[in-house]
């Protein structure tokens, strides 16, 4: 149970264009999905949190307007990387919370998306 | 801020050797904190956790504990097998921000039969 995962595994895209990277509770409700990513050789580290139904909370430093998130239903968030720039590049992560009344804090993780902008 | 660190890799090990991956931790307050897995081509899973000073997590063989003292949770198993080949992340959770996870960079375990 609490599998998480993320469309596509690896994706290659040209500068300037955008591309969106989903993320699915297969088999619990999610109302709590994180984004994270990850640099080669660093930890890693909190892009936003999204609640079903409300805006995204974005960490600082990262930029709203360029990582878009929607997380529309309980089992499905997506991350739209518009107008993608080769520093974009990056391993994404997801992660999804249930947050039931039993109150596990859990996070189950998806095995992440390869972005390459050429 | 808060962070953590771990010891860089790779460990590489032959079976049935004694395994210990470091983790030391700077926080405010007194943070939740957790080792996850991440097997190839899978995502992070949680492996083990502490709540508070001089707890022992465990799972599968693996062992650590909340030290206050020395702001660690060091990673220990005391027979490592070919299938505990993996990335092993340290993490923390704040007191006062229980959603937000900081993880270290990461250690690869290689073990050998």
């Amino acid at each position: 149970g609490a599998v998480v995962s993320q469309h596509p595994s690896w994706v290659i895209c040209k500068s300037g264009t955008s591309v969106k990277i989903e993320c699915r509770s297969l088999d619990f409700q999610a109302t709590t999905m994180f984004w994270y990513r990850q640099f080669p050789k660093q930890s890693l580290m909190l892009m936003a949190t999204s609640n079903e139904g409300s805006k995204a909370t974005y960490e600082q430093g990262v930029e709203k307007d360029k990582f878009l998130i929607n997380h529309a239903s309980l089992t499905l968030s997506t991350l739209t990387v518009t107008s993608a720039h080769p520093e974009d590049s990056s391993f994404y992560i997801c992660s999804a919370r249930t947050g039931t009344p039993s109150g596990s804090n859990e996070q189950y993780f998806g095995p992440g998306t390869r972005l390459t902008v050429t | 801020g808060d962070s953590v660190t771990q010891m860089e890799g790779p460990v590489t090990l032959s079976e049935e050797a004694f395994l210990t991956i470091n983790c030391t931790y700077t926080a405010t307050g007194y943070p939740s904190l957790f080792w996850y897995v991440q097997y190839p081509g899978e995502g992070l899973q949680l492996l083990l956790k502490a709540t508070k000073a001089d707890d022992k997590g465990s799972n599968k063989g693996f062992e650590a504990t909340y030290r206050k003292e020395t702001t660690s949770f060091h990673l220990e198993k005391g027979s490592v097998q070919v299938s505990d080949s993996a990335v092993y992340f340290c993490a923390l959770s704040g007191a006062y921000n229980t959603d937000k996870l900081i993880f270290g960079t990461g250690t690869r375990l290689q073990v050998f039969p």
